[in-house]
Formats: C-alpha cells, sequence, structure tokens
C-alpha cells in the first residue's frame, strides 16, 4: 500500500527565502511528526500532530519554523527567511494510533539545502 | 552529553558474519526501545521495537534491552549484503511524552559480498 509520501524531495533555497515542505501521511493515520535530521546525526523531533491539532511544538527550533495539519490529513512544515543552518533532511512520520506512539511509519524526506 | 549514544562506526564486516549494534542512554524514563533502518537517502524504517527489557527476536534479528545497564543491542546473524545501512536506535518514555522518539546518531553498517 502507499506509505508516507513527501514533496519536494529536493528543495534548494537561498537565504531569507521562504519555503514550504507537505507531507502526505497514510490514509487514516491519526498521528502525524515532523522530524529535522542534520547530516550524520539521527532524526530530532521537531512537532506533533493528532488529527488537526497541534498537541507538541517543543522541538521547532525558532519561531521562522510553522507547522499545520487544517483538516486532519495533510500537513505543511513552513520555514520563513531560511538561514544556512536550517539546511537538513526534514522527516515526515504518521502512525495509526494514539497510543501507543512507537510505530511511526517514515517518509522519505525533503532535503533541504539553503545557500 | 546526550541522553542517546550511538557509535557512529562505520562498521565493515564480510557476509554472514554476525553483527552486533549497541546503544546507551541515560534517561531512566525510556520505555519504548526501537531500530530503525535508513538506506541512503530514505527515510527510517522500523525494524523491531521492545516494551521495557527483555529479548525480541524475529527472522535474523534480535533486540536486547538491559535497563539495568542503560544498554540496548541489535544483532544480525547471516548478515547480507542487503543489510548494508545506517542502523539508528530510538526510544520513547511512557506516559504523556511518549509519542517523541529520541534517535541516537546511527552507525553505518557494510556488508562486504
Amino acid at each position: 500500500g502507499a506509505g508516507v509520501s513527501q514533496s519536494p524531495r529536493y528543495k534548494v533555497a537561498k537565504r531569507g527565502q521562504d519555503v514550504a515542505l507537505r507531507c502526505d501521511p497514510i490514509s487514516g493515520h491519526v498521528s502525524l511528526f515532523w522530524y529535522q535530521q542534520a547530516l550524520g546525526q539521527g532524526p530530532e523531533f521537531l512537532t506533533y500532530f493528532q488529527n488537526e491539532a497541534q498537541l507538541d511544538k517543543s522541538g521547532l527550533p525558532s519561531d521562522r519554523f510553522f507547522a499545520e495539519r487544517p483538516e486532519g490529513s495533510v500537513s505543511t512544515l513552513k520555514i520563513q527567511r531560511t538561514q544556512q543552518e536550517d539546511s537538513a533532511v526534514y522527516l515526515c512520520a504518521s502512525s495509526p494510533r494514539r497510543e501507543p506512539y512507537n510505530e511511526q511509519f517514515f517518509g522519505p524526506g525533503t532535503r533541504l539545502t539553503v545557500l | 552529553q546526550k541522553e542517546v549514544e550511538q557509535d557512529p562506526g562505520p562498521l565493515s564486516v564480510p557476509e554472514g558474519a554476525i553483527v552486533s549494534l549497541n546503544c546507551t542512554y541515560s534517561n531512566s524514563a525510556f520505555q519504548y526501545f526501537m531500530w530503525y533502518r535508513q538506506y541512503s537517502r530514505k527515510g527510517p524504517e522500523l525494524l523491531m521495537y521492545t516494551y521495557s527489557s527483555g529479548n525480541k527476536e524475529d527472522g535474523r534479528f534480535t533486540a536486547q534491552v538491559d535497563k539495568s545497564s542503560k544498554y540496548i543491542s541489535l544483532f544480525i546473524r547471516d548478515s547480507q549484503p542487503s543489510d548494508s545501512a545506517t542502523y539508528l536506535c530510538a526510544m520513547s518514555g511512557s506516559g504523556g511524552s511518549n509519542y517523541k522518539l529520541t534517535f541516537g546518531k546511527g552507525t553505518l553498517l557494510t556488508v562486504n559480498p
């Protein structure tokens, strides 16, 4: 069946540009997560949605980062005024249940390069 | 010190070898322990998860958790070239924030034919 999809797969932005990254979770999955993976590192938690409600945004690095999931399915991660340190792979994951949360299914990621 | 420590390798083994991958952690609240496999330019894929201490076996893979030592392991028997990937350990606590996975850096494994 279809897994988690993300678009675009690759994005190059000039410093200061705004970017929007899209995540299509597995159909019917209640929970959605965003992670940031820097080169040579493990993913780091950014934010968590349960349906359309953003229940945790404690991992967002700054107020330039904003995520939404208005209808409880597709999610968008927006980064305003991109900086070089934002260069990373942004991973989206979804989970079919509210608890336990450990079975998270990841998409292929969007590789963001900020020049 | 990071909450989860994992030797990044790289680790290179011949085909058929037994591979041992490990992580240590400092947060005693962690209750769920997972191993993910990540191929180059792909997202992490869940291999196994274990709740609390003990062993779990799935085919050629065995996961072990020793909470008293805060140490987890993944063993791969009869390793294959297709096992070449980065292996990430991940953990989460129980209770309110158990959705939040904390990952190690990952160990890059190459299995040579």
